[in-house]
């Protein structure tokens, strides 16, 4: 079964304080792997799109890294706006995605 | 238009009750996408819409929920005989071809069934 897990469920850094969230996946077939982010009462909004293992993205503070099973998405010198949740999807044969739980995100300053 | 948009932004309804939720996706975008989202739940595929018709109905989670799409544009998710774990935002998205990932989400409906 296509299976997409996040971890940490939230994450709490200071303001500066560089990490990484976690996207693990079990797909057949993986077309591709996304990424999104979501603040409070809104719809998700497009971040990135991975195909192959070893590519890598990145936009501002952000970074997303794929390998055969898992995504990393590194956040350097988060500054506070970059509080929200981010969510990991892929798209395997057949085309729906398939979303993680996410991964909230709180920056303070 | 600009984005997708969703109407109504809110829907408080009583049990056993039909509520329609509307999406009106980007202009010229032919795959229209409905989800689910309940509290601290990832995002649960309902349908998928390529043009009028709906090859993956898949995720709808039983025979009260239905959804049409009319003119290849804006699209009607229907529920009937709501039931409190209808409960959820109902998320729409839209893209310019099928199934490409970069989808274009609404704001969602939040629907609250008492």
């Amino acid at each position: 079964e296509d299976q997409v897990t996040q971890s940490p469920e939230a994450l709490r850094l200071q303001e500066g304080e560089s990490s990484s969230l976690n996207c693990s996946y079990t797909v057949s077939g993986l077309r591709g792997l996304f990424w999104y982010r979501q603040d409070p009462g809104k719809g998700p909004e497009f971040l990135f799109t991975l195909y192959s293992a070893g590519e890598e993205k990145e936009k501002e503070r952000l970074k997303a890294t794929l390998t055969k099973k898992e995504s990393f998405l590194h956040i350097t010198a988060p500054k506070p706006e970059d509080s929200a949740t981010y969510l990991c999807a892929v798209q395997a044969i057949g085309g729906k995605l398939i979303f993680g739980q996410g991964t909230e995100l709180s920056v303070k300053p | 238009g600009a984005g997708v948009s969703q109407s109504p932004s809110n829907k408080v309804t009583e049990k056993g009750k039909d509520v329609e939720l509307r999406c009106d996706p980007i202009s010229g975008h032919t795959a229209l996408y409905w989800y689910r989202q309940s509290l601290g739940q990832g995002l649960e595929f309902l349908i998928y819409f390529q043009g009028n018709s709906a090859p993956d109905k898949s995720g709808l989670p039983s025979d009260r929920f239905s959804a049409e799409r009319t003119g290849g544009s804006v699209s009607t998710l229907t529920i009937q005989r709501t039931q409190q774990e209808d409960s959820a935002v109902y998320l729409c998205a839209s893209s310019l071809a099928e199934y490409r990932g970069g989808y274009t989400f609404g704001s969602g409906t939040r629907l609250t069934v008492v």
